[in-house]
């Protein structure tokens, strides 16, 4: 069975760093893309950036480029989320979420998704 | 990259048919059959319905479809039963090789 284990909720200050983890287990780490989305109290999904585990390479959404690090681990099979310059307006939860590679354009498993709050 | 055009809700009875748009431009929702749509359930991670416009993935009830014509998908929902009351996405590939969602749609089975 197909898993995302994601790490635990965070509180962090504003201009604070966070860095999320999406461990996976039941599929071969680098047959799929990692996604990540963000989905803010009360609103909708907004996707970040999806990395390939198999050559690192990412892509990012316009809207969090140059504050988003998205990575890959293929020695744990974790990949991990990194959104630094945190501000109000991060709060949210953050899921992680695969596409199979090289063709999927979609998102088919999903993690529990892990919450982060932004305050002083 | 704008958010998809999605109603913000629309609500049905029992056994009846829903459908839920879903509006892009050509450089998402009409350029590519790269059509997503996500069911969400309160304090819920998303779940995959349909994907590549009409694709169901196993486990997924047929009395859920969907469609694409121009710049507009749409996911229907036929036979509404009370656990299909959820927020659904749309989501699309896009040309800059990103991806973009909806701003979701509520769904009350009245």
């Amino acid at each position: 069975e197909v898993q995302l284990v994601q790490s635990g909720a965070e509180v962090k200050k504003p201009g604070a760093t966070v860095k999320i983890s999406c461990k996976v287990s039941g599929y071969t780490f680098t047959d799929y893309y990692m996604h990540w989305v963000q989905q803010a109290p009360g609103k909708g999904l907004e996707w970040m950036g999806l990395v390939d585990p198999e050559d690192g390479e990412t892509i990012y959404a316009e809207k969090f480029q140059g504050r988003v690090t998205i990575t890959a681990d293929t020695s744990t099979d974790t990949a991990y989320m990194e959104l630094s310059s945190l501000r109000s307006e991060d709060t949210a939860v953050y899921y992680c979420a695969t596409g199979r590679r090289p063709n999927s354009r979609y998102m088919d498993v999903w993690g529990k998704g892990t919450t982060v709050t932004v305050s002083s | 990259q704008s958010a998809l055009t999605q109603p913000a809700s629309v609500s049905g009875s029992p056994g009846q048919s829903i459908t839920i748009s879903c509006t892009g431009t050509s450089s998402d929702v009409g350029g590519y059959n790269y059509v997503s749509w996500y069911q969400q359930h309160p304090g819920k991670a998303p779940k995959l319905m349909i994907y590549d416009v009409s694709k169901r993935p196993s486990g997924v009830s047929n009395r859920f479809s969907g469609s694409k014509s121009g710049n507009t998908a749409s996911l229907t929902i036929s036979g509404l039963q009370a656990e299909d009351e959820a927020d659904y996405y749309c989501s699309s590939y896009t040309s800059s090789s990103t991806w973009v969602f909806g701003g979701g749609t509520k769904l009350t089975v009245l």
